[in-house]
């Protein structure tokens, strides 16, 4: 079966950097979304990887390696609002969409 | 108004009840979407329609009944649920349909609670 792995369940300090790691096992691959979702409202676009190596948008990173199955969103110098949900999800060989269950991410001051 | 917008944000409904949920993007995209969001698990696609045909049915209960009259709207009829169908329900839209690998445009969900 089709398996997206990212932890539950993450916190960190504000100012600081986290690391959300994706693991994931899909027939075929055609790129990895990253979206954010804070509390109540609608999941939003972060980054989309196709190709090895690491894509940075501001604060905001993600990486890929496709050889590994493997993901991570790097948030540096972290700010309160960035407590919400980053959710994992990867385009198959079939162009269907499959999620992780999501990250939740608490920031303490 | 611009984006994804969902009606209503919030709706409790007994089981026996029939409602409707709407949908509606601003955006000119081709493909509109519905998820389910529990808590705690993955986004699960319900319906997909690209250019107001229907190309998607994950296997949904015969209870959920999508309607896309036209390529910004979509709707969601509901009737007879079960209180397992307690979730929050997302409408996005995609300016491609299936096989585009473009990102997903979400509304902000409407929390649906059965009784």
């Amino acid at each position: 079966g089709q398996n997206i792995d990212q932890p539950t369940e993450m916190t960190a300090t504000e100012g600081a950097i986290v690391q959300i790691n994706c693991t994931y096992q899909t027939s075929g691959f055609n790129g990895l979304f990253w979206y954010q979702q804070h509390a109540g409202e609608a999941p939003t676009f972060l980054s989309y990887n196709v190709l090895d190596g690491l894509e940075e948008k501001g604060r905001f990173s993600s990486f890929l390696s496709r050889s590994k199955g493997y993901s991570y969103l790097l948030l540096k110098e972290l700010q309160m609002k960035d407590s919400a949900s980053y959710l994992c999800a990867v385009l198959d060989s079939n162009y269907q969409l499959i999620w992780g269950a999501g990250t939740k991410l608490i920031i303490k001051p | 108004e611009t984006g994804v917008t969902q009606t209503p944000r919030h709706l409790v409904m007994g089981m026996t009840n029939k409602k409707s949920l709407k949908c509606e993007q601003h955006l000119g995209h081709n493909a509109m979407y519905w998820y389910k969001q529990s808590a705690k698990k993955p986004l699960e696609l319900m319906f997909v329609y690209n250019f107001k045909e229907q190309t998607e049915n994950n296997s949904v209960p015969s209870r959920f009944s999508p309607e896309c009259p036209n390529s910004s709207h979509l709707f969601l009829h509901l009737h007879t649920l079960q209180p397992e169908d307690s979730a929050l329900y997302l409408c996005a839209s995609s300016q491609d349909g299936v096989g585009g690998a473009g990102e997903l445009f979400f509304g902000e969900g409407s929390r649906l609670t059965v009784l």
